[in-house]
């Protein structure tokens, strides 16, 4: 069975400043997906970065960017120029490489962006 | 951009009542499912659903639950006889056929209280 471990519950920072979550995982797929997830105080999931196992280049999405350290099984999640919009929930979370699995959730890290 | 629907947004039971929590997928999806999250905890995955037919359940997802897709736009969760325990934020999720192509979208969930 895969697992998924964030090791940090709480984390803050200052706007403007750079945050790096951490993820590690468990596995013996060699093929699969890893996604962040944000989820503010109306508890909505919204996709942030997903990453394939099989692409060794790291996933960007405007401020965010991910390090895929397949051989460590890590995958963290920086954050650039912080913004208060950015305090959420962050969930790490790991899906097979085949159409129907779900998601495996760590069990996330609350950011908060200090002003 | 697509959304996956989900009402009602907040619902209040009574122990030992049947709720049911309801969910329109994107319409060219395949896939559906639903995840638990009790507060302050982690995404759980409950079911996952294809083709008319529940295709994985977890350990959670017992007798008491059923799921369907009763006219083939709508995807209900059914709990027959609510506990306090089940009280949670319940996700519908959906995908389509490929998740780098269609992405695994969540729809904003349903707050379930149970008193």
């Amino acid at each position: 069975a895969q697992t998924v471990t964030q090791s940090q519950p709480e984390m803050s920072v200052q706007e403007a400043e750079t945050v790096t979550l951490s993820c590690t995982y468990d596995t013996s797929e060699n093929n699969y997906y890893l996604f962040w997830y944000k989820q503010p105080p109306s508890r909505q999931m919204i996709l942030v970065i997903r990453q394939e196992a099989y692409k060794q280049q790291n996933a960007t999405e405007n401020r965010f960017s991910v390090n895929f350290q397949k051989a460590a099984k890590s995958f963290s999640l920086k954050i650039s120029d912080s913004q208060l919009g950015d305090t959420a929930m962050y969930f790490c979370a790991f899906m097979k490489h085949w159409r129907n699995t779900p998601l495996v959730f760590g069990k996330g890290t609350r950011l908060s962006v200090i002003a | 951009e697509p959304e996956v629907t989900q009402t009602p947004s907040h619902q209040v039971t009574q122990m030992g009542q049947e709720v049911i929590l309801r969910c329109v997928p994107i319409s060219n999806h395949l896939y559906f499912y639903w995840y638990r999250q009790i507060l302050g905890q982690k995404v759980e995955f409950l079911v996952s659903f294809y083709n008319n037919e529940i295709s994985e359940k977890s350990e959670i997802f017992d007798d008491q639950f059923s799921v369907e897709r009763p006219d083939g736009s709508n995807f209900t969760l059914k709990i027959r006889s609510t506990k306090l325990e089940d009280s949670a934020m319940y996700f519908c999720a959906s995908m389509g056929l490929y998740v780098t192509n269609y992405g695994y979208t969540f729809g904003s969930g349903t707050r379930l209280t149970v008193v």
